[in-house]
């Protein structure tokens, strides 16, 4: 079975500074899925990014991009300028490309501050 | 737009009681899944659907029992509710067959038992 790991409960970064949480994963597998999920004191589940193994580019969307380093199975989300309204929990998610029934497994997650 | 719609948001109940959590697609998803969020654990499967009458356990079934008579509904019933089972709860639809997709989550329900 698929593991995920994000090994820092909490981190706290400087507004406009930059910041990168970690997730490590495990598979046997060549073909998966892997994804940044955002969870602000709402509640709400919101995906931030996501990441195909087979591309080797590097996944980006405005502010956030990702490291992926698939020889060493890890997947850190970068957060350049960041801002108050970034504070929120984050979770590193993985999704198998086998088999249609393949479901979401996700870290523990990372609780991110943001110091004015 | 409205998307997945969880009901309650909030719920306290009493040991041993059943109750039972709602959520509502309105995109015709085939695939929807119910998911808990503890501290610690980050969130876990409880349980899945890839269709209306087609349903299957994800990691910590035990003590909850789904149903999904109509693609846009799929309750989540805790039949006896215990303590353990204080949590919040998320629901989520996959759009399509392809792989690639994210899920699309509701806003939760956090559920209390006492």
């Amino acid at each position: 079975a698929q593991t995920v790991t994000q090994s820092q409960p909490e981190m706290s970064v400087q507004e406009a500074e930059t910041v990168t949480l970690s997730c490590t994963y495990d598979t046997s597998e060549s073909d998966y899925y892997l994804f940044w999920y955002k969870q602000p004191p709402s509640r709400q589940m919101i995906l931030v990014i996501r990441q195909e193994a087979y591309k080797q580019q590097n996944a980006t969307e405005n502010r956030f991009s990702v490291n992926f380093q698939k020889a060493a199975k890890s997947f850190s989300l970068k957060i350049s300028d960041s801002q108050l309204g970034d504070a929120a929990m984050y979770f590193c998610a993985y999704r198998s490309a086998t088999g249609a029934n393949s479901k979401l497994t996700f870290g523990k997650g990372i609780t991110l501050s943001v110091r004015p | 737009d409205a998307g997945i719609t969880q009901s309650p948001r909030y719920k306290i109940t009493e040991t041993g009681r059943q109750v039972t959590l709602m959520c509502h697609q309105t995109w015709s998803h085939s695939y929807m899944f119910w998911y808990r969020q503890d501290l610690g654990h980050g969130l876990r499967l409880i349980y899945y659907s890839a269709a209306a009458d087609i349903t299957d356990k994800g990691e910590v079934p035990d003590g909850y029992v789904v149903s999904r008579s109509k693609t846009e509904n799929f309750p989540l019933t805790l039949e006896s509710a215990t303590r353990s089972q204080t949590s919040v709860y998320f629901c989520a639809s996959r759009r399509g067959e392809g792989l690639g997709y994210g899920y699309t989550f509701g806003s939760g329900t956090r559920l209390t038992v006492v």
